[in-house]
């Protein structure tokens, strides 16, 4: 049974660009949360979906961040118009009720 | 929601030592588990521990959910157990969300 799957591992964006992460939960969960994960902290709570459902958004900054799962296909969080303090660490957890199981992050760094 | 204190804050062994991390939570919680993110930046799961104890290998955990607080205990140190801990609890209001504590820094010297 593969790991939760992130990709891409590394994303470089300019200022104003748009990025997108992408989560595939493991097998048979159907829970994913996104965290993000500042230098030199610890992980702070996005946003927790399930099928084509935002269950919890209130860790999601207001504008230009959103998330889907939608009924096929993977998880993706969407930044857009990217600022250098959105550089950081995005981790993707999946869980098929309680415990979660995290993926390898992505690494975003806006220049 | 919920407020994670990890202590301490780092940590520095000798390999072969013994090492208690200490965690405590602000509210019951309903799930508790402990992770290690090595220097590459992965997270790896120790332990689902929302009571009791577990052992696994070297590393062995307890929960103390009336108490509210959680211990990891590393036995034997090795230089590959060098990395940030993290506890992170689900309780209270929080719904399913982890709200994780700041971590404890371990390194371990050769």
């Amino acid at each position: 049974n593969a790991g939760v799957m992130q990709n891409p591992r590394h994303l470089v964006r300019r200022r104003g660009q748009e990025a997108r992460l992408r989560c595939s939960p493991m097998k048979g969960h159907s829970h994913v949360y996104w965290y993000r994960q500042l230098p030199e902290e610890g992980l702070k709570f996005m946003v927790y979906l399930q099928k084509e459902n935002i269950i919890d958004e209130s860790g999601m900054p207001k504008e230009r961040f959103s998330a889907e799962f939608p009924k096929e296909g993977p998880s993706i969080l969407r930044i857009q118009q990217v600022v250098r303090g959105d550089s950081a660490a995005y981790f993707c957890a999946s869980s098929p009720h309680n415990e979660q199981f995290f993926g390898p992050g992505t690494r975003l760094t806006v220049l | 929601g919920i407020q994670v204190e990890q202590s301490p804050p780092d940590l520095i062994l000798q390999e072969g030592a013994n090492s208690t991390l200490r965690c405590n939570f602000s509210d019951s919680v309903n799930n508790l588990q402990w992770f290690h993110q090595n220097p590459w930046g992965q997270l790896i799961n120790l332990f689902y521990i929302p009571s009791g104890t577990k052992q696994n290998g070297r590393l062995s955990a307890t929960t103390v959910a009336t108490e509210r607080y959680s211990l990891l205990y590393i036995s034997s140190s090795q230089t590959t157990d060098s990395g940030v801990y993290f506890c992170a609890g689900e309780g209270g209001t929080s719904g399913s969300r982890l709200t994780f504590g700041e971590g404890t820094q371990l390194t371990v010297n050769p």
